[in-house]
């Protein structure tokens, strides 16, 4: 059964900081991964999907990468902002079909 | 541009009862899902459907029953509702291009914040 862990669960940044969210996964067998955001009483926003043959996509300030042997992604911000604050999801897709395994989170709290 | 909307957002209840959450799509995606997001366990595939009148269990299926007879709506209905499907519910869709296009990203809606009392 596939797994997926993010660390860490919360993180604290001064507004222009860059930083790097984690992401890891037990299986390396996957179809793509999935960058999500969601905002508090919101529902999720993808910000980001890599294919399983490729090793990073990017748009604007965010940078992703994914290395499926080691089971790792990364998700890189540039020059934080406060509207940046929000909940990060990693999300990993199954061989078949379209479903997705999500991690539970990185709070992010970026302060002006 | 609606995109894909929830049905209702807030719904308390009591055990016992049935509900049903309601979930539309104006793009025409083959896929659509059901998860639930509960404090601990993040969020978790109740259902989902490849294309009308095909669905299939996810990880937490018991309890819930789902049905696709339209392209865009994907109806989660709790048969008996029981007090640990307290939870926000949230319907995706997304559609395929095959193994060549690769899987196209989900969109979600903005979920339904389910109490059962």
């Amino acid at each position: 059964k596939q797994e997926v862990t993010q660390i860490p669960a919360a993180l604290s940044v001064p507004e222009g900081e860059n930083l790097v969210l984690n992401c890891s996964f037990t299986d390396s067998a996957i179809y793509n991964l999935q960058w999500f955001r969601q905002d508090p009483g919101k529902g999720l926003t993808s910000l980001l999907l890599i294919q399983s043959s490729q090793r990073e996509q990017t748009s604007g300030r965010l940078n992703a990468s994914l290395d499926k042997s080691s089971g790792r992604s990364t998700l890189y911000i540039a020059a934080s902002q406060p509207g940046d604050s929000a909940t990060y999801l990693c999300a990993v897709g199954e061989t078949s079909g379209s479903r997705l395994t999500f991690g539970e989170g990185t709070q992010l709290t970026v302060n002006p | 541009d609606a995109g894909i909307t929830q049905s209702p957002r807030y719904k308390i209840t009591e055990t016992g009862r049935q509900v049903t959450l309601m979930c539309h799509q104006t793009w025409s995606h083959s896929y659509m899902f059901w998860y639930r997001q509960d404090l601990g366990h993040g969020l978790r595939l109740i259902y989902y459907s490849a294309a009308a009148d095909i669905t299939d269990k996810g990880e937490v299926p018991d309890g819930y029953v789902v049905s696709r007879s339209k392209t865009e709506n994907f109806p989660l209905t709790l048969e008996s509702a029981t007090r640990s499907q307290t939870s926000v519910y949230f319907c995706a869709s997304s559609e395929s291009r095959g193994i060549v296009g690769g899987n196209q990203p989900q969109h979600f809606g903005d979920g339904t914040r389910l109490s059962i009392l």
